[in-house]
């Protein structure tokens, strides 16, 4: 069965810092895709990144950077020189070959920056 | 307009209120969702629709009736709810049928029942 698991629930950090969001996740499938999205304030949720199973290089968009390890079943998120506008909800997600439709998101991480 | 956009943005109703819930896009997508984010349990997904046709309900109770009369619309029909039935209920959309492409959400109806 596939399972997205995101065991950080609240993390707090100062502005500046850097920080790491985890994500593990679970699937029987060769082939699938992982996602990143940000929940500000206002509620919608914003597409980051996608990522598919065969390619495991790392990735930097801005302060952005995502770190995927097959051998782990991870797939985080590093934010760089955090800022207060980075203050939100990071949920991760996968999705399977075959279900295309269907997304699972895990439970997301609240990330507070602190002035 | 551009994206995914939803109205009302904000809603309260009575448990004997009729009400529904709009979504459209604005993306050329063939494939629909609602979901469900309460502080207990944040993202369920209730249904998917895939050209129009409902492949996803995910044990959701009658109370919520959804319609998808086509690829750019999208209905939830509320009745009698319940106070547990307050959420932000978020509507996205993808490309139907093309492999690990992303959901776009709308900005979500917060929904009050009182």
């Amino acid at each position: 069965a596939q399972k997205v698991t995101q065991a950080q629930t609240e993390i707090s950090v100062v502005e500046k810092e850097d920080v790491t969001l985890d994500c593990v996740y679970e699937t029987r499938d060769t082939t699938y895709y992982l996602f990143w999205y940000k929940q500000p304030p206002s509620g919608e949720l914003v597409f980051l990144i996608r990522r598919n199973s065969f390619d495991e290089q790392n990735e930097i968009s801005g302060r952005y950077s995502w770190n995927f390890q097959k051998s782990t079943s991870s797939f985080n998120l590093t934010i760089t020189a955090s800022q207060v506008v980075d203050s939100a909800v990071y949920f991760c997600a996968l999705s399977e070959s075959g279900r295309d439709d269907k997304i699972i998101f895990g439970k997301g991480t609240r990330l507070h920056i602190l002035p | 307009e551009t994206g995914v956009t939803q109205t009302p943005r904000h809603l309260v109703m009575g448990m004997t209120n009729k009400k529904s819930l709009k979504c459209e896009q604005h993306l050329g997508h063939n494939a629909m969702y609602w979901y469900k984010q309460s502080a207990k349990k944040p993202l369920e997904l209730m249904f998917v629709y895939n050209f129009k046709e409902q492949t996803e309900n995910n044990s959701v109770p009658s109370r919520f009736s959804p319609e998808c009369p086509n690829s750019s619309h999208l209905f939830l029909h509320l009745h009698t709810l319940q106070p547990e039935d307050s959420a932000l209920y978020l509507c996205a959309s993808r490309p139907g049928l093309v492999p690990g492409y992303e959901q776009y959400f709308g900005p979500g109806t917060r929904l009050t029942v009182t």
